[in-house]
C-alpha cells in the first residue's frame, strides 16, 4: 500500500516558468514532510521541508504548500532553471512515540526544464 | 569535509555470490539507513540502525544483512537469497528523530549489477 503517492511520473516545464510538483498521502499520522532532489546516479539531496503546523514554507525559489484536509502537498519552483531538471521525491514521517520515525518516500517525479 | 561515502560506485557480481556494499559517515550521526531504488518504485527501506550493535528490518529486508559494529560504518551484504539484487543502493544517515522530524542525508549510491 503506497502511503505517499506522486501520481505524475514526469513533468516538462519551460525555463523561466513555474514548476508544480504534487504529492498525496493517505496516512493521517504524517506530520512532517520533505522534498528531495535527485540527479541520475547520485544520492538525493534535501530541498525543503514543512511541518503540519504550517501550510506554507518558502526558501528562495522553492515553496512547499501543505493542505492537511486534502492530504496533499505541492512543491513550487519559480522561476524554473535548467539545473532544476532532476527527479523530485516527496517523503513523509510520523511520530509513533518512541519507535524510529522512518521516512516514507513517494515514487518520484522526473522534472525536465526545456530551454 | 563531512559526508557519507559509499564504495564502490559500480559493482558487478555473478549470480549466487554474496556482495558487501560499504557505507561510512563522518557526520557523527547515530542513525543509518539502507535503501534501494528501482525504476518507478521510489526509495524502499532495507534496514536501519539507531545505535551501534542494533538494527531493524525495513520494508524489504529479505535477502539482505547488515552490521553496525562502529557508529561510522553500516555495511550491507546482498546475499544470494535476494531474488532481484540488481538495483541502485543508497545509504543515508541522520541524527535521532525529534518527534517526527527526521532529516536524512544520503551518500552517492552504489549501482549493483548481478548477472
Amino acid at each position: 500500500d503506497q502511503q505517499v503517492k506522486q501520481n505524475s511520473p514526469s513533468l516538462s516545464v519551460q525555463e523561466g516558468r513555474i514548476s508544480i510538483l504534487n504529492c498525496d498521502y493517505t496516512n493521517s499520522m504524517f506530520d512532517y514532510f520533505l522534498w528531495y532532489k535527485k540527479y541520475p546516479a547520485e544520492g538525493p539531496t534535501f530541498l525543503i521541508s514543512i511541518s503540519s503546523i504550517k501550510d506554507k514554507n518558502e526558501d528562495g525559489r522553492f515553496t512547499v504548500f501543505l493542505n492537511k484536509s486534502a492530504k496533499h502537498l505541492s512543491l513550487h519552483i519559480v522561476p524554473s532553471q535548467p539545473g532544476d531538471s532532476a527527479v523530485y521525491f516527496c517523503a513523509a514521517s510520523a511520530n509513533y512515540g518512541g519507535a524510529t520515525n522512518k521516512l516514507i518516500f513517494g515514487t518520484g517525479t522526473l522534472l525536465a526544464i526545456q530551454p | 569535509d563531512g559526508g557519507i561515502t559509499q564504495s564502490p560506485k559500480y559493482l558487478f557480481r555473478k549470480e549466487g555470490q554474496n556482495v558487501t556494499l560499504s557505507c561510512e559517515q563522518n557526520l557523527n550521526h547515530d542513525a543509518m539507513y539502507w535503501y534501494r531504488q528501482d525504476p518507478g518504485q521510489g526509495l524502499r527501506l532495507i534496514y536501519y540502525s539507531q545505535i551501534v550493535n542494533d538494527f531493524q528490518k525495513g520494508d524489504i529486508a529479505e535477502g539482505y544483512s547488515v552490521s553496525r559494529e562502529k557508529k561510522e560504518s553500516f555495511p550491507l551484504t546482498v546475499t544470494s537469497a535476494q531474488k532481484n539484487p540488481t538495483a541502485f543502493y543508497l545509504c543515508a544517515s541522520s541524527t535521532l528523530p525529534v518527534g517526527s522530524v527526521v532529516l536524512q542525508y544520503f551518500g552517492p549510491g552504489t549501482r549493483l549489477t548481478v548477472t
